[in-house]
């Protein structure tokens, strides 16, 4: 297993700004992917942050707004710019299990709770 | 395209009830996984199971069992004699070889179980 760290676990900001989270694991993982939670939703799939290579959109999610780094094989930044009330979600950071990771096995950190006003 | 349907958004039981949890998939994959994951209130995502398409064999952990029929597209949970730390939402997902194994979540069900 993996133990993931989220900082923040919950934010509160004003409309217009931007938020970094940052994102911790235990372990060194290859890969490393940033979900959406909007309110009483499921679970969207951001990107695919790849350590040495930019990040993988998924449809509907363009770099300018959700800018991802990942210098290393154990840490993550995702930024949520121009915040608006829209915003509003859990961002949730989540690795490969180390052992299957051909499986789609995620291992999820507790998530930040991002509110805007 | 790969789809995740959870057809029941919230389920309310009674203690020592059971309560079963309906996911219907769509791939066309014949290679592809299936998972559920329980989101307690405190937010983070706990992973309960994972099934792949060749092994139909229904599992049985404690009070959780699963039930996967291919022929259905069907990959359905069910909590026996449930208690209030049941309480959460509950998402099924899956994940095909061909898509590089990223995670289609359904929309979940809150289970809510009174006292």
């Amino acid at each position: 297993s993996a133990v993931i760290s989220q900082k923040p676990s919950r934010d509160i900001c004003q409309r217009g700004t931007s938020l970094t989270i940052q994102c911790q694991v235990d372990s060194q993982v290859t890969m490393m992917f940033w979900y959406r939670q909007q309110p009483g939703q499921s679970l969207t799939l951001i990107a695919t942050a790849n350590q040495g290579s930019e990040a993988t959109y998924e449809s509907g999610f363009v770099i300018d707004k959700f800018p991802i780094s990942r210098p290393n094989l154990t840490f993550s930044t995702l930024t949520v710019s121009n915040l608006s009330p829209e915003d509003s979600s859990i961002y949730l950071c989540s690795v490969a299990s180390p052992d299957r990771a051909d499986t789609g096995e995620l291992f999820f950190g507790e998530g930040s709770r991002l509110t805007v006003l | 395209a790969q789809k995740v349907t959870q057809a029941q958004t919230e389920i309310s039981v009674v203690e020592k009830e059971d309560v079963t949890l309906d996911c219907v998939y769509e791939t066309r994959d014949t290679t592809y996984y299936l998972f559920w994951y329980k989101q307690p209130p405190s937010g983070e995502l706990v992973f309960l199971i994972r099934r792949n398409s060749f092994d139909e064999q229904n599992e049985i952990s404690g009070r959780y069992s699963w039930n996967f029929q291919k022929s259905t597209s069907s990959f359905n949970f069910t909590i026996t004699a449930s208690q209030v730390v049941d309480s959460a939402v509950y998402f099924c997902a899956l994940s095909e070889a061909a898509a590089g194994n990223k995670l289609t979540f359904g929309g979940g069900t809150r289970v809510l179980v009174k006292p």
